[in-house]
């Protein structure tokens, strides 16, 4: 059974960079699977951040909403990626999960979720 | 980019059924997936693929999407199934997973 294991902090001051880190159980970030990055707040839904996967070489895709602000990349070495949002606003106050896609776009196991408040 | 339109709210009465809509420019020609999400709980894929169920969901959701329309119904509505549901859709065009707007379902 896949698991995902999310850190970070809860808060952080505006125009600094948010910064969290998905641990993987059960499965290898190496793999064919997409590790992706999803946000949810009252007033946006669901917004898909982006995401980042191995096609012999490593590969990120971006949400149009963050693109510009937003990377997401990949430790090898612990079996986890992070992902770094930067110049947040109030705006960026969300609860934020990782996620997998394997078998099609959709995502299948879900990490338990981060609240993360932008405020000074 | 790609818009899909759900309606904000969905009420309904215990044991009848729940349908809820996903607008989209020719969704027909794209495969819809759907989330359940309950405050204080990461979401849960309920529908993959229009119609399919993953292991561990009831019967009782199922899926379905045709022309501008994608629809997720749950039959035998219980408590339990009080939640935001998201639809979700892969636009090829820049390689975006795009989410509706999410309707809130509220057991009478």
């Amino acid at each position: 059974q896949v698991q995902l294991q999310q850190s970070g902090p809860g808060l952080v001051k505006p125009s600094q960079t948010l910064s969290l880190t998905c641990v993987i159980s059960g499965d290898s970030v190496s793999d064919t699977a997409g590790w992706n990055w999803i946000r949810l707040s009252p007033s946006r839904g669901l917004e898909w951040l982006g995401r980042t996967y191995y096609r012999s070489k490593w590969l990120a895709d971006y949400g149009l909403s963050v693109k510009g602000r937003v990377s997401i990349s990949p430790d090898t070495s612990k079996n986890q990626f992070s992902l770094h949002l930067n110049s947040v606003t109030p705006e960026d106050t969300a609860v934020y999960y990782c996620a997998r896609d394997y078998r099609g776009p959709y995502f299948d196991f879900w990490g338990q979720g981060t609240v993360v408040t932008v405020s000074s | 980019s790609y818009v899909l339109t759900q309606p904000p709210s969905v009420s309904v009465a215990p044991g009848q059924t729940a349908t809820i809509a996903c607008g989209g420019n020719n969704i027909g020609t794209k495969t819809v997936h759907w989330y359940q999400a309950k405050p204080g709980q990461a979401p849960v894929l309920v529908v993959y693929d229009d119609h399919d169920r993953p292991s561990g969901i009831p019967e009782r959701f199922s899926g379905s999407n045709s022309g501008n329309t994608a629809t997720l119904t749950i039959s035998r509505v219980e408590a339990g199934d009080e939640a935001d549901y998201f639809c979700q859709v892969w636009e090829s065009t820049g390689d975006q997973r795009v989410f509706g707007g999410g309707t809130k379902l509220t057991v009478l």
